[in-house]
C-alpha cells in the first residue's frame, strides 16, 4: 500500500517552454503532498507543501509564479514549471503523506528527471 | 537554525557493518526518520525512530538519543546493493521534515 506514481518519468524540453508534472497517490487519499527538488550530490530541498482545496505554501526562494501547484483532489497534486530555464533541470519528486498516522510518515513518488535545453 | 549533520561519504567493505551518524538540531522533535537513495531514484523508508533506543529491522538497525540529539542507522552483512545515499530526516514542531545532506556510502569487494 501507499503507492505514489509521477509522470513523466524524464521530460527534455527547450527553453522558455511550460511543463507539467502529475504526482498521483494510488491506493490511498493525501491531504498533503509535498515537491521537492534535488540537484546532483545533493539532499532534497523541498519546494512547497500543498493542500488539497488549498493554496500551495512555497519554501523561502520559491517562485510561487514559477513552480505553479495545483491540488485538485485528494490523489492528485501537479507542478508546473513556467517559461522553464536550463538552471531549473533537477530531479523533482514529490511525496504524499496519510495524516492518520501519527508520525506523518511521506511517500516517494519515483520522481520526475527534467532537463532544460 | 534548524541543522541536520551526517557524514558525506563512506566506504566499508562487503560483508561487514557500518555505521552512519546523524546530529540534529531542529524546533522541536517529532521523530526521527532514515530513508535510503539509489542514483537517479526516489528515497524509500527505512526506520522511523521517536523514543529513545534501538530499533531492529533485519540487517538494518536504527538508534536515537534524544538527549543528544543523536541518531545512527547500523548496517549489518552488508551487500553490494547497500551502496546508496542515506538521508536522515527529523521532523520539527511543525511536523515538516528537515533533511540532512545524505551519506554517500561506497560498498567494496
Amino acid at each position: 500500500g501507499a503507492v505514489v506514481s509521477q509522470h513523466p518519468s524524464w521530460v527534455i524540453c527547450k527553453s522558455g517552454t511550460s511543463v507539467k508534472i502529475e504526482c498521483r497517490s494510488l491506493d490511498f487519499q493525501a491531504t498533503t503532498m509535498f515537491w521537492y527538488r534535488q540537484f546532483p550530490k545533493q539532499s532534497l530541498m523541498l519546494m512547497a507543501t500543498s493542500n488539497e482545496g488549498s493554496k500551495a505554501t512555497y519554501e523561502q526562494g520559491v517562485e510561487k509564479d514559477k513552480f505553479l501547484i495545483n491540488h485538485a483532489s485528494l490523489t492528485l497534486s501537479t507542478l508546473t514549471v513556467t517559461s522553464a530555464h536550463p538552471e531549473d533541470s533537477s530531479f523533482y519528486i514529490c511525496s504524499a503523506s496519510l495524516l492518520a498516522l501519527s508520525y506523518n510518515e511521506q511517500f516517494f513518488g519515483p520522481g520526475t528527471r527534467l532537463t532544460v535545453l | 537554525g534548524q541543522n541536520i549533520d551526517q557524514p558525506t561519504e563512506m566506504t566499508a567493505t562487503e560483508g561487514a557493518i557500518v555505521q552512519i551518524n546523524c546530529t540534529y538540531q531542529t524546533s522541536g522533535f517529532n521523530g526521527l526518520f532514515w530513508y535510503q537513495q539509489h542514483a537517479g531514484e526516489a528515497p524509500t523508508f527505512l526506520s522511523y525512530n521517536v523514543l529513545d533506543g534501538l530499533e531492529e529491522k533485519g540487517r538494518f538497525s536504527s538508534f536515537l538519543s534524544r538527549s543528544k540529539g543523536y541518531s545512527y542507522l547500523l548496517l549489518k552483512e552488508l551487500q553490494m546493493k547497500d551502496s546508496a545515499s542515506y538521508l536522515c530526516a527529523v521532523l520539527d514542531s511543525n511536523y515538516q521534515l528537515i533533511w540532512g545532506a545524505g551519506t554517500k556510502l561506497i560498498i567494496k569487494p
